[in-house]
C-alpha cells in the first residue's frame, strides 16, 4: 500500500544551522506530496507542496523537491530559527480506490536552540 | 474567517460514556475528514466525507461513527468510549479529496478516557 517514511526525531539544532528532514514514500501512480508543520498546541498547517515530479515546493525559507527516481521529498532550510521549533509531517495524497486520501509520516520533532 | 472550528478543545470521559466531537467549516469545502494523533503514530484517518450525505471509513474507524447532513458540519461520535480512544483528534477539510492545495486543519480536541 501507500506509505510515508520520515526520519526519526527528535532533531536538535542551534540557530542558523542547516536543516534536512528526510522523507521517502511508497505509492502507485503520481501522488501529490506535502510538508505540514504543527506548532505546540496547534493544528497542522500546510508548509509546502509539490504535485508532480521535479516540482520544488518552497515557503518561509523551507524547500523540498519531488524526486520520483528516489521516491523522496526531503525538507531543507538553510538557516533555522528558534521559531521553527515544531513537529514536521511529510504526507502524500493518493487515490485509494474511488477517493483520494492523505497519508502522513509519523512526524519529526525539531527543536532549535538559541 | 473562522476556517475549521472544533469543539470542545479538551474533554475527559469515563469508560463507556458517549460524546460527539464537533467540526464545522465555513469555506464551502466538500471534503472533510477526522484524524487521530497518537505519539509515535503520526495522524491516522478515522472517517472521511466527500460531500453531504456521503461518508466512508478510513484506516481506524472502529468505535467511531460519523454523519454529514450539511456541507458545513462533520461530527464524530464515540458511542462507548474506551481508554484506547485517548488521543488528540483533528478535523480537516479541503475543496475536494485530491486536496492539491492542502487541507485546512482545526486546532484539535484533546480527549482523555479514564
Amino acid at each position: 500500500g501507500n506509505s510515508v517514511t520520515q526520519m526519526e526525531g527528535p532533531v536538535t539544532l542551534s540557530e542558523e544551522a542547516f536543516l534536512t528532514i528526510n522523507c521517502t514514500y511508497t505509492a502507485t501512480g503520481y501522488p501529490s506530496l506535502f510538508w505540514y508543520v504543527q506548532y505546540p498546541g496547534e493544528g497542522l498547517q500546510l508548509l509546502l507542496k509539490a504535485t508532480k515530479a521535479d516540482d520544488k515546493g518552497s515557503n518561509k525559507g523551507f524547500e523540498a523537491t519531488y524526486r520520483k527516481e528516489t521516491t523522496s521529498f526531503h525538507l531543507e532550510k538553510g538557516s533555522v530559527q528558534v521559531s521553527d521549533s515544531a513537529v514536521y509531517f511529510c504526507a502524500l495524497s493518493h487515490s485509494g480506490g474511488s477517493n483520494y486520501k492523505l497519508t502522513f509520516g509519523k512526524g519529526t520533532l525539531l527543536t532549535v536552540n538559541p | 474567517n473562522a476556517g475549521v472550528t472544533q469543539t470542545p478543545k479538551f474533554q475527559v470521559l469515563k469508560t463507556g460514556q458517549s460524546m460527539t466531537l464537533q467540526c464545522a467549516q465555513d469555506m464551502n469545502h466538500e471534503y472533510m475528514s477526522w484524524y487521530r494523533q497518537d505519539p509515535g503514530m503520526g495522524l491516522r484517518l478515522i472517517h472521511y466525507s466527500v460531500g453531504a450525505g456521503i461518508t466512508d471509513q478510513g484506516e481506524v474507524p472502529n468505535g467511531y461513527n460519523v454523519s454529514r447532513s450539511t456541507t458545513e458540519d462533520f461530527p464524530l461520535r464515540l458511542l462507548s468510549a474506551a481508554p484506547s480512544q485517548t488521543s488528540v483528534y483533528f478535523c480537516a477539510s479541503s475543496y475536494d479529496d485530491r486536496a492539491k492545495k492542502g487541507y485546512t486543519f482545526g486546532s484539535g480536541t484533546r480527549l482523555t478516557v479514564v
